[in-house]
């Protein structure tokens, strides 16, 4: 069964602290990417790769960071010098070539306390 | 140049009724169009999409009409039903590339 899976559906840290999210695909695809949506504003790019061990930054990259040791890992760390962290973060992959359509997984909601 | 225009915010449309989602776009060199919906707590999943080769594309009760002069294209749900009840995403993106620029999102609630 293909797909986008992340974990954990639900986190809570602490203030101060860093915490990983992670995001795993088995659709073969090159592309990756991690979104952070918060209330009645869309989705925004915090990072993409585009093949193993290279990454982007996106439109709000500040206070994030991203590995791609392996083609189907894409993990997001969200560090402490992120000012308002509680969101809701999104994986998407994509396969490269004539396809264009970003497939998402289902989600990750975090709070910081 | 890289915006995606996404309106109404939200929408109440009565059960039966038709849902109109409007987007417009700047980027020229932009040639994928595609629509997600998204259910509470979920990821977005692609509905439907259009080239700017065809004016229009209908899949069931979906369709989205698109005008390259005017940079616009839109979300028509035909005999909108409870089910239907999401947030939907326009998005744009260029053949082959890797970003997708996706509109501020629409909530659509469908009164029974």
């Amino acid at each position: 069964d293909g797909g986008i899976t992340q974990s954990p559906k639900y986190l809570f840290r602490k203030e101060g602290q860093n915490v990983t999210l992670s995001c795993e695909q088995n659709l073969n695809h090159d592309a990756m990417y991690w979104y952070r949506q918060d209330p009645g504003q869309g989705l925004r790019l915090i990072y993409y790769s585009q093949i193993v061990n290279d990454f982007q930054k996106g439109d709000i990259a500040e206070g994030y960071s991203v590995s791609r040791e392996k083609k189907e890992s894409f993990p997001l760390t969200v560090t402490s010098a992120q000012k308002n962290p509680t969101a809701f973060y999104l994986c998407a992959s994509k396969a490269s070539g004539a396809s264009d359509t970003q497939y998402f997984g289902p989600g990750t909601r975090l709070t910081v306390l | 140049q890289q915006q995606v225009k996404q309106s109404p915010q939200s929408l109440i449309v009565q059960k039966g009724g038709i849902s109109i989602i409007n987007c417009a776009y700047e980027n020229t060199a932009f040639d994928y169009f595609p629509w997600y919906q998204q259910f509470p707590g979920k990821g977005p999943a692609l509905l439907i999409a259009i080239r700017p080769d065809v004016s229009e594309k209908k899949e069931g009760r979906f369709t989205i009409s698109f005008n390259k002069s005017a940079k616009q294209f839109s979300l028509h749900i035909m005999d909108s039903q409870p089910g239907d009840s999401a947030t939907y995403f326009c998005a744009a993106s260029k053949s082959g590339g890797f970003k997708t620029i996706f509109g501020a999102g629409t909530r659509l609630f469908v009164k029974a």
